[in-house]
């Protein structure tokens, strides 16, 4: 079983909202993601979580705020976000190993942002 | 500076003919690579990996080849299927990798005809 669930599939915002995209994995998977993507590109990292802590920002504006309240779940907290920020946002997952380690994505939450 | 790049955007084959689609990389510290597939509106499914050590994976209708002196990566798809047709991303793994980080290439869009 390889699934990640993401909630919503759809959002749409406000500039001035503040909305929540939630993630969730019951792999045993110690490692989370979020990227972003937008239409026929390829997925861009945003954070990675390894054992619950963040250990990478690529450098992702403060409107984007992540949050791993256990090793099952993942958020990412929206606020002031601009409409170039619309596009698929993909939640992931994986082990932590040396050797393989597929990064498993859920289906992705699509936002809107006007 | 493009660390894996998918030269072709498009490629169209006939419905039971062989797909190939490739990937060329920059980056010798890369041991993992992977390939997903995409549906418009959906998230990246994995398909298939292959690991450094090895030049050739199988499963199923897919086939992954790795020439590590030439840095090439490829994936073979027999006999097409119209349901094949989808984005095809790969993705590499760098061997100093922090928790799963992915270089994805540019993307292949295979169109299937029946």
């Amino acid at each position: 079983d390889t699934e990640v669930t993401q909630t919503p599939k759809h959002l749409v915002m406000g500039m001035t909202n503040k909305k929540s995209l939630k993630c969730e994995q019951h792999m045993g998977h110690r490692a989370m993601y979020w990227y972003k993507q937008k239409a026929k590109k390829p997925p861009e990292l945003m954070f990675v979580y390894s054992y619950e802590k963040l250990s990478i920002n690529e450098s992702v504006p403060s409107r984007f705020s992540p949050e791993c309240p256990n090793s099952s779940l993942l958020n990412l907290h929206l606020h002031a976000l601009q409409p170039e920020d619309s596009a698929l946002y993909l939640c992931a997952s994986s082990q932590i190993r040396q050797g393989s380690n597929t990064i498993y994505f859920g289906e992705g939450s699509w936002l809107t942002v006007v | 500076d493009q660390q894996v790049k998918q030269n072709s955007p498009s490629l169209s084959v006939q419905e039971g003919r062989i797909s190939i689609l490739n990937c060329d990389y920059t980056n010798s510290m890369f041991d993992y690579f992977l390939w997903y597939k995409k549906y418009p509106a959906e998230g990246p499914t994995f398909l298939i990996s292959i690991s450094s050590i090895k030049d050739k994976n199988e499963d199923g209708r897919f086939t992954v080849f790795l020439n590590k002196s030439a840095k090439h990566l490829s994936l073979h798809i027999v006999p097409s299927q119209p349901g094949d047709s989808a984005v095809y991303f790969c993705a590499a793994r760098p061997t100093y990798n922090q928790g799963g980080k992915l270089i994805f290439g540019q993307g292949t869009e295979l169109s299937v005809k029946p």
